[in-house]
């Protein structure tokens, strides 16, 4: 069974508006990664969170991860139309291995 | 900067038939993984490597064979195609070890009719 899972399922915004996704998952993780896919596209490394931390930002994203509650969340600021893009948690539970959600799909409007 | 290959791009195949879908990546990458992505499932892990002559199951290998001869090459082989396999498949490669970013290739779309 999957590891993390994603909710929203779909998130539909519009330019200028933040997009908050969230993740869950079940077990101890050493990190948890989020990862980006276009449309027909590979996945592309957006950013990662060790467990230790709780808060990280990159631009202008947002990862936090609440360890307790086994859950972190993605915070987009300021979305733009080329934000749109399916959103996928990834954790690494074992040396290496990467367990995917079934993502968050965002559509930015203009 | 090639990064990860896959080839095909696309690939149509009769129920029964076998083939094997390439990944080349150019980056001295340790680990790397085929994982196969269907609607509404999110990336499932086939197979993975951690180096030259290792691999290991993920968690939907039946039906795929892999190998890893090379650091460079980590081929997925389908036996007997069957339409449960029709599925997108994407390889990825990382350094080895916890808390590398995995580089993923373009996919390769995969019907089987």
């Amino acid at each position: 069974s999957q590891q993390g899972e994603e909710d929203p399922q779909a998130l539909s915004i519009q330019e200028g508006e933040n997009a908050t996704m969230n993740c869950s998952y079940k077990t101890s993780i050493n990190n948890l990664q989020w990862y980006r896919q276009n449309s027909g596209r590979g996945l592309v490394h957006l950013i990662l969170i060790r467990s230790n931390e709780r808060e990280k930002h990159s631009g202008r994203l947002r990862v936090t991860l609440d360890t307790s509650k086994k859950s972190s969340s993605l915070l987009i600021t300021a979305s733009r139309a080329a934000d749109t893009a399916s959103y996928f948690c990834a954790t690494q539970p074992l040396l290496n291995k990467l367990i995917f959600g079934a993502g968050t799909r965002l559509a930015v409007h203009p | 900067n090639a990064g990860v290959t896959q080839t095909p791009k696309f690939q149509v195949l009769k129920t029964g038939q076998s083939m094997t879908l390439q990944c080349a990546q150019d980056m001295n990458h340790e680990y790397m993984s085929w994982y196969r992505q269907d609607p509404g499932m999110g990336l499932r892990l086939i197979h993975y490597s951690v180096g030259a002559g290792i691999t290991d199951q993920g968690e939907v290998p039946n039906g795929y064979n892999v190998s890893r001869s090379t650091t460079e090459d980590f081929p997925l082989r389908l036996l007997s195609a069957a339409p449960s396999q029709t599925s997108v498949y994407f390889c990825a490669s990382s350094h080895r070890g916890i808390g590398y970013e995995a580089f993923f290739g373009q996919g390769t779309r995969l019907t089987v009719v």
